[in-house]
């Protein structure tokens, strides 16, 4: 178990340019979710998958965002035309949908982020 | 529409004292409720986690109760130490139908002086 991975850790980009971001699940965790953070606030959610399926986005994924999950395993995060206001720490997780000894059902546990800076 | 809230935003408080976070959220029909730290411009670590038919959760010097009636949770830190400084965030499942995102307060920044 080598946790959720992230990467790039730190990303700095000029608007208008597009990035991707990708996250790595911990093994046999077949949800995953990105959550997006600004500063001084708590994570909000933007989307997550069940395997590759994407089953829920939120009003805050805009048509610039999108996001895959391909065979079910790693997923990225691509963002179009970024603007100053993508500016922001965003977060994968990944939890597991079955009762794994050691773990607390449906729980929960975040990568190191990836921090963006728009400028 | 379920809403997190978490006072105070800020707790500075000297070493070895015994303290108390606070969570409340709008709607009680919650699947479970789990609480973070959040090291600065780090990720979140999960400290414990809070099915909705339990009532406390203890994992070494923290303990989490949930009052799932009155919408509140609370983060007992017993003897804070310096290293307990950090970001504190509490989150909730809405429900097991809803894919198992979650929603978070704002979080309480703590600060333990030596």
């Amino acid at each position: 178990d080598t946790g959720v991975s992230q990467d790039p850790r730190h990303k700095i980009t000029k608007r208008g340019q597009n990035v991707t971001f990708r996250c790595d699940p911990i093994s046999e965790h077949n949800r995953l979710y990105w959550y997006r953070q600004t500063l001084g606030q708590g994570p909000e959610f933007l989307t997550y998958f069940q395997n590759e399926a994407q089953l829920e986005k939120s009003r805050l994924l805009s048509d610039r965002f999108s996001a895959e999950r391909p065979k079910g395993s790693f997923s990225t995060l691509e963002i179009q035309r970024t603007e100053q206001g993508d500016s922001a720490m965003y977060l994968c997780a990944s939890s597991p949908f079955r009762l794994i000894p050691g773990r607390s059902l449906y729980e929960q546990y975040f990568g190191p982020g990836t921090r963006l800076t728009v400028t | 529409k379920q809403e997190v809230t978490q006072i105070p935003a800020a707790l500075s408080v000297p070493e070895g004292e015994n303290l108390v976070l606070n969570c409340s959220f709008t709607d009680s029909a919650i699947y479970n409720l789990q609480w973070f730290r959040q090291d600065p411009g780090k990720g979140l670590t999960s400290l414990l986690l809070i099915q909705s038919s339990q009532r406390e959760q203890t994992s070494g010097r923290l303990n989490a109760s949930l009052d799932k009636s009155s919408g509140r949770s609370t983060l007992y830190i017993a003897a804070s130490q310096p290293g307990d400084s950090a970001t504190y965030l509490c989150a909730v499942r809405p429900g097991l139908e809803q894919g198992g995102k979650l929603i978070f307060g704002q979080g309480t920044e703590l600060s333990v002086k030596p």
